[in-house]
């Protein structure tokens, strides 16, 4: 098993450019996250997917746009960059247990220079 | 006040010593808990879960206390491969924090 997966490793945009990360899961997890990682920041949750075909918003969307088509992927758009989102990005997946969250399991990173 | 809180360090333990921290966490209704590791440009992964009984994991020991609201992890015999990050996690319902993260610096 891979585990979670994340293309691409690294990238440099210009400002108002878009992209793609892709994010893929060989666990058959239900849940599955983007999260956006700054120093003094901490792991921030960008959006969610609680199941294929459905997406919510985290702590911080604005800026960004998912789509989980098929349970495996899960992609995570920048229309515009901007500079501030210059950040280094996880995704992670899990399986929920009763309700409640079990283990989440996360890609290595895409890290995202934005000039 | 912040859901998770940790102090950020970094603790700089010299090897062979025991290092603990705590995390804090402000929702009483929280009902999972974690501690994550994350080496430095790495992701994080899961280090233990945490039990209301604790639970040990050889040299790691991690504690709920549910009263004062908090966990912490205990690290015996520290090692040089022990210097890494050291995130605590809730979970609420579908919601997942996590604080903000511990350094440790394990001085040779």
């Amino acid at each position: 098993n891979a585990g979670v997966t994340q293309t691409p490793k690294f990238r440099v945009l210009k400002t108002g450019q878009s992209m793609t990360l892709l994010c893929a899961q060989d666990m058959n997890h239900e849940y599955m996250y983007w999260y956006r990682q700054d120093p003094g920041m901490g792991l921030r949750l960008i959006h969610y997917s609680v199941g294929e075909g459905t997406t919510a918003k985290g702590e911080v969307p604005d800026g960004y746009n998912v789509s989980r088509l098929k349970k495996q992927n899960f992609l995570l758009g920048l229309e515009s960059a901007a500079p501030s989102q210059t950040s280094v990005y996880f995704c992670a997946s899990s399986r929920p247990t009763a309700g409640l969250q079990e283990t989440q399991y996360f890609g290595p990173g895409t890290r995202l220079l934005v000039l | 006040r912040k859901e998770v809180e940790q102090d950020p360090g970094p603790f700089n333990v010299p090897e062979g010593a025991t290092v603990a921290f705590n995390c804090t966490y402000s929702n009483s209704a929280s009902q999972s808990f974690f501690w994550y590791r994350q080496d430095c440009r790495k992701e994080p992964k899961l280090l233990m879960s945490v039990y209301s009984s604790g639970n040990e994991d050889g040299r790691f020991t991690a504690q709920l206390n549910r009263a004062s609201q908090y966990i912490s992890l205990l690290i015996r015999d520290s090692k040089l491969s022990d210097s890494a990050t050291y995130l605590c996690v809730v979970n609420r319902d579908d919601k997942i924090i996590f604080g903000k993260g511990t350094r440790l610096h394990i001085l040779p």
